[in-house]
């Protein structure tokens, strides 16, 4: 079945550590996105990618970090600058990056600091 | 720049009753609505799209119809089910205006908490 994976589902980290959030996609889709969503919040856009090694900055990139060395995968850090990581992440991919093209997301990774 | 305005809830209904959640927008060109749904736990799942003015996406017995001359998207069931339960975001993906091209970012509202009771 073509989707979306993402892994782990619960993840933990304590206060200063980087952690990477796995995204990979089956779709054959060239754009893909990490969302972050916060109780009581609609989903704000952290990057997203157009193709292979090309990414950009969406509303609230800071203390992040990506990669797309594969059209396959779109990996997310988090790290010790993000003042305030805990949240659900999610990711998503979409046939290309404007037009209407549907984007379609990921089960979501649930991340807490200690 | 864009944004959406969901009607707050949280929402709760008996079973069959009758569902609308409002749904306003703000944005330039012409954008694409969607309405997706997220069940406890999970990822977000598409659920409806409009694509131009005075189109009606529908799917599960959901349904909502682009107007543009009151830049809404508002979502209605006629009978709604306790597996309907649910948060509902509407959200819009930016148009291309003259000569643009838009990027693709999803401006989303800040959910709806359905609640269907038995």
């Amino acid at each position: 079945d073509g989707g979306i994976t993402q892994s782990p589902k619960y993840l933990f980290r304590k206060e200063g550590q980087n952690v990477t959030l796995s995204c990979e996609q089956n779709l054959n889709h060239d754009a893909m996105y990490w969302y972050r969503q916060d109780p009581g919040q609609g989903l704000r856009l952290i990057y997203y990618s157009q193709i292979v090694n090309d990414f950009q900055k969406g509303d609230i990139a800071e203390g992040y970090s990506v990669s797309r060395e594969k059209k396959e995968s779109f990996p997310l850090t988090v790290t010790s600058a993000q003042k305030n990581p805990t949240a659900f992440y999610l990711c998503a991919s979409s046939i290309l990056l404007g037009g209407t093209d549907t984007q379609y997301f990921g089960p979501g990774t649930r991340l807490t600091v200690l | 720049g864009d944004s959406v305005t969901q009607m707050e809830g949280p929402v709760t209904l008996s079973e069959e009753a009758f569902l609308t959640i409002n749904c306003t927008y703000t944005a330039t060109g012409y954008p694409s609505l969607f309405w997706y749904v997220q069940y406890p736990g999970e990822g977000l799942q598409l659920l409806l799209k409009a694509t131009k003015a005075d189109d009606k996406g529908s799917n599960k017995g959901f349904e909502a119809t682009y107007r543009k001359e009151t830049t809404s998207f508002h979502l209605e069931k006629g009978s709604v089910q306790v597996s309907d339960s649910a948060v509902y975001f509407c959200a819009l993906r930016s148009g291309s205006g003259a000569g643009g091209t838009s990027y693709g970012k999803l401006t989303f509202g800040q959910g709806t908490i359905l609640t269907v009771h038995p």
